[in-house]
């Protein structure tokens, strides 16, 4: 099977404070790799996809960054933590944009 | 790029009864359109998904149909239960993106 690895489940971080989200995949090579993230009550926003180590395409301007330094792992930081960094962070993969999107359990980050 | 907007925000539902959302998409290049299912506190679920070569795929009690004409697709729930209330996001790919609805919220009411 392929299973996304995402963690921890729930974050609370101060304002000012360094972000480190990990997701690792298993069971798949040379997966697309994404980090979406999900405001209260709201849809789905990509933040960051890559399409092999080291390729890291941004989608918004914003405080974080994100890092694909092996094949299946796919990391998400920030140096300083806004307020408006909370939300529900989503890791997913797929094959290509035309394949089947899988999604991890998610982490919810509490800036406060 | 593409843009999907669906409809309703909000349905409610007496259990045993059937469901639809509909979604529309711009894209009328786009050939993927995948369904979601996202519970409280949880990741998105792929549920059921249909590529622009067929027009309606089943699945126990989901569906989804497409009419690439209109641009537009839906899902049907049938026989509804307590355990499909949930957050039901549709999405399509255009521009080798997917691009997501923002979502439904399905209540149904036992």
């Amino acid at each position: 099977s392929q299973t996304i690895h995402q963690w921890p489940a729930t974050l609370v971080q101060p304002v000012g404070s360094p972000l480190s989200l990990e997701c690792t995949v298993e069971g798949t090579s040379n997966p697309n790799l994404y980090w979406y993230r999900q405001a209260a009550g709201r849809g789905l926003q990509l933040l960051f996809y890559s399409v092999g180590i080291g390729q890291i395409s941004s989608e918004v301007p914003q405080n974080l960054s994100a890092s694909r330094p092996q094949d299946r792992q796919f990391i998400l930081s920030s140096k300083k933590l806004l307020l408006s960094d909370s939300g529900f962070y989503l890791c997913a993969r797929s094959g290509g944009p035309n394949e089947k999107l899988f999604f991890g359990s998610g982490t919810q980050l509490s800036v406060l | 790029g593409e843009n999907v907007e669906q409809h309703p925000s909000t349905l409610s539902v007496q259990e045993g009864d059937s469901a639809v959302i509909k979604c529309t998409y711009s894209d009328s290049a786009s050939n993927y359109f995948p369904w979601y299912k996202q519970e409280l506190g949880k990741g998105p679920q792929l549920i059921i998904d249909i590529r622009s070569n067929v027009g309606e795929k089943k699945d126990q009690r989901i569906a989804v149909t497409l009419n690439k004409t209109a641009k537009h697709f839906s899902l049907h729930i049938t026989e509804t239960q307590p355990e499909d209330s949930a957050v039901y996001f549709c999405a399509a790919v255009g521009n080798n993106r997917l691009a997501f609805g923002k979502g439904n919220q399905v209540v149904v009411i036992p």
